[in-house]
C-alpha cells in the first residue's frame, strides 16, 4: 500500500490567492512525522514545513501552513498569497522513526501560479 | 540546518561508463541517504550510506550497480556503474542528524543523462 498519496498531479492558482495541496498517508505507527518539500525546476529539494503526529497545533511557517487532520490521515499544505516563485513541484513525505529513517515520498503535485 | 554540496550538478555520459557523484555536508550528520528521481517521478531511496561500513540498500538496488562510500561523517559518494539510458535520472544526496531537527536536507541534485 502507498504510504503517501497525492491525488493532484497538477494545480493552478491565481497570483495572491491561496491554494491547498492534498496529501493523505497510511501508517499504523502512532509516532510519525509529516513533511512538505518544494522542488523547483532546478531540481533541489527545499524543506517547507513539518508536522509531528503528537503535535496538537497545525504547523505554520510563514505563508505555509499544514492542515493536519489525524483521524482522516490527511496533511494538506496550504499556501497563502501565492507568488510566481511558488510555481514548482510539491512533495509530501512521511517518516516513521520507530521503523527506520527512510522518508516516504508521494508522487508530487505540480503547482503553477498564474499572473 | 545542514548545507549539502553535491557535484557534479549535471552530466551527460556514454552508456557502459560509470559516474561518481560526490556529496559533502558542512557539518557532521548521522544519516546520509541517496535517492533517485526518474523523469516525472517521485523520489526513491537507493540506500543509506553508513559511515565505516557497507551501505544498506533498498529492494531493487544492488551494490554492484550503485557502490556507495562514506569514509567519514561529512562525505559520501555514489557511483552509477555500467550506465544505460534507463539510469537517466536526478540523483539526490540527503542528510539528517539523529536527535536533531526532524527534517532531512538535500543537495541540489545531479541531473544525469545517459546516451
Amino acid at each position: 500500500a502507498q504510504k503517501i498519496t497525492q491525488t493532484q498531479p497538477g494545480m493552478f492558482v491565481q497570483e495572491k490567492e491561496a491554494v491547498t495541496l492534498d496529501c493523505t498517508y497510511d501508517t499504523s505507527d502512532p509516532s510519525y512525522g509529516l513533511f512538505w518539500y518544494k522542488q523547483p525546476s532546478s531540481g533541489e529539494m527545499i524543506f517547507l514545513i513539518y508536522q509531528g503526529s503528537y503535535d496538537q497545533q497545525n504547523a505554520t511557517e510563514g505563508r505555509y501552513s499544514l492542515n493536519f487532520q489525524k483521524a482522516r490521515k490527511s496533511a494538506n499544505l496550504v499556501i497563502s498569497a501565492s507568488q510566481l516563485g511558488d510555481s514548482a513541484m510539491y512533495f509530501c513525505a512521511m517518516r516513521e522513526p520507530n521503523t527506520g529513517n527512510q522518508f516516504y515520498f508521494g508522487t508530487g503535485t505540480s503547482l503553477t501560479v498564474i499572473p | 540546518s545542514a548545507v549539502i554540496s553535491q557535484k557534479p550538478s549535471r552530466d551527460i555520459c556514454q552508456r557502459g561508463t560509470s559516474l561518481t557523484i560526490q556529496c559533502q555536508v558542512d557539518s557532521q550528520v548521522t544519516m546520509m541517504f541517496w535517492y533517485r528521481q526518474q523523469p516525472g517521478q517521485s523520489l526513491t531511496l537507493i540506500a543509506t550510506a553508513n559511515q565505516g561500513s557497507e551501505a544498506t540498500y533498498e529492494s531493487g538496488f544492488v551494490i554492484d550497480k550503485f557502490p556507495i562510500s562514506r569514509p567519514n561523517l561529512t562525505f559520501s559518494t555514489l557511483t552509477v556503474s555500467n550506465m544505460s539510458p534507463e539510469d537517466s535520472s536526478i540523483y539526490l544526496c540527503s542528510a539528517r542528524r539523529t536527535g536533531g531537527k526532524p527534517e532531512a536536507f538535500f543537495g541540489q541534485g545531479t541531473r544525469l543523462t545517459v546516451v
